[in-house]
């Protein structure tokens, strides 16, 4: 069975400071792995995902995720935050099925 | 421009009104589903199709109803709304069986509110 622990509901932090939003999976199988991200009355827009090789990956608007197989980790950061990265963010496993299975959110303010 | 597109992006029904959110893509992908967001709870499946006229529950699919005739066109039924099924409802498509290497595109949402 698939599942996706998201810590903390909630993150606060200061402009230009390191983003880091903590993703936990669990899977049976290696698993492919995404973060999304939701805009204010918007859907959802992919950020970036691993399915296999490089365990470094790089998406948009300067957000990378390292996938830790030995931790079951999948931690979204960003250098340096900016008032327009507020958004709720989603990581998400997917089974082979297609079917993805999302975490239940962080989300994000940028305090100027 | 790939899209997909739910109809309609706001909605205000009464108990066991039957409604229908459409949801079609432009992008001939095989694969598509529903989602439904709830605060704290991320979002849940609540059905998926392979292709048309295959069909399968997601993780909640009680209340629901889908049907897949046309590869594009992936309705959400609700027969009886109950207030319980206030939510922000997805549709997403992707190519099927790609494994990890497909991306999946989300509609721009339909918020339902069952009074």
């Amino acid at each position: 069975a698939q599942s996706v622990t998201q810590l903390g509901s909630h993150v606060s932090v200061s402009e230009g400071a390191l983003v880091l939003l903590r993703c936990n999976y669990s899977s049976s199988v290696p698993p492919y792995l995404f973060w999304y991200v939701q805009y204010p009355n918007q859907g959802l827009q992919l950020l970036l995902k691993y399915t296999t090789g490089a365990t470094l990956v790089k998406g948009i608007n300067g957000f990378e995720a390292e996938f830790k197989k030995s931790e079951t980790s999948f931690h979204l950061t960003k250098p340096s935050a900016h008032m327009s990265d507020a958004a709720e963010y989603f990581c998400a496993v997917m089974t082979g099925a297609n079917n993805l299975f999302f975490g239940t959110g962080t989300r994000l303010t940028v305090i100027p | 421009e790939a899209q997909v597109t739910q109809n309609p992006r706001y909605l205000i029904t009464v108990t066991g009104k039957k409604l229908t959110v459409t949801c079609s893509q432009n992008m001939n992908h095989e694969y598509m589903s529903w989602y439904r967001q709830d605060p704290g709870l991320g979002l849940r499946q609540i059905y998926y199709s392979m292709n048309v006229e295959v069909t399968d529950k997601g993780d909640v699919p009680e209340g629901y109803k889908v049907s897949r005739k046309e590869k594009r066109n992936f309705p959400l039924i609700l027969e009886s709304p109950s207030p319980n099924q206030t939510s922000l409802y997805f549709c997403a498509s992707s190519l099927w069986g790609t494994g990890g290497d497909t991306e999946a595109f989300f509609g721009q949402g339909t918020r339902l509110t069952v009074v």
